[in-house]
């Protein structure tokens, strides 16, 4: 299994483009997730999906689009990119496991950007 | 608003010596606690998950305990090695029915020198 993978690693973008950004996971996960990690913020959750055809919005979900058609792939697309969006990305894909039942969540390797 | 917080937000400490810190949560829509170790220019990997009061996790030379009531996780590292730098994040699992968001704390970095 090749786990979570995302691409690109890392992207530079000029203000006002628009990119997406590619993330797929083999391990049959149902729920992917999409954050992003700034210096003293932490992981900050864009959006998830709880299943294919099913996403929604998590804490910070402005300026990011998403869809979900197959259980493999979770893209994030960035509309028109701000230099806020400057950040690194991570998708993870999660695993309900045991009893009582709990997730387990696998990350990506991280999608570095710089928004000029 | 969640919130969850990690003390210390940073800490250096020498080969050897044993060291721990905090993750406080919410005690109320508790569902999980979830303890990532991340190493630099690396993802965040899985090291604990716990969903009841008084769980105690070991692996190695790390173990975690968990206060649901009053909203705590400790994680303690024995004999700290060099190789135990890194940065742990804590994520508290709310139990919700849009499918078990998890709110990351800031994180503790651990730096221990040889």
């Amino acid at each position: 299994n090749a786990g979570v993978t995302q691409t690109p690693k890392f992207q530079v973008l000029k203000t006002g483009q628009s990119m997406t950004l590619q993330c797929a996971q083999d391990m049959n996960h149902e729920y992917m997730s999409w954050y992003r990690q700034d210096p003293g913020m932490g992981l900050r959750l864009i959006h998830y999906s709880v299943g294919a055809g099913i996403t929604d919005q998590g804490e910070v979900p402005n300026g990011y689009n998403v869809s979900r058609s197959t259980t493999e792939d979770f893209p994030l697309r960035l509309l028109s990119a701000a230099p806020s969006q400057t950040s690194v990305y991570f998708c993870a894909s999660r695993a309900l496991i045991g009893f009582p039942p709990r997730y387990e969540q696998y990350f990506g390797p991280g999608t570095r950007l710089t928004v000029t | 608003i969640l919130n969850v917080e990690q003390s210390p937000q940073s800490l250096h400490v020498q080969e050897g010596d044993s060291t721990n810190f905090t993750c406080s949560f919410p005690s109320s829509n508790f569902y999980a606690l979830h303890w990532y170790r991340w190493e630099t220019a690396k993802s965040p990997e899985a090291l604990f998950v716990m969903t009841l009061n008084g769980d105690e996790k070991k692996k190695g030379r790390i173990s975690a305990t968990l206060n649901t009531k009053e909203g705590y996780s400790y994680l303690y590292i024995k004999g700290s090695q060099p190789e135990d730098s890194a940065t742990y994040l804590c994520a508290f699992q709310i139990d919700s029915l849009q499918g078990g968001k998890l709110i990351f704390g800031q994180g503790t970095e651990l730096s221990v020198k040889p």
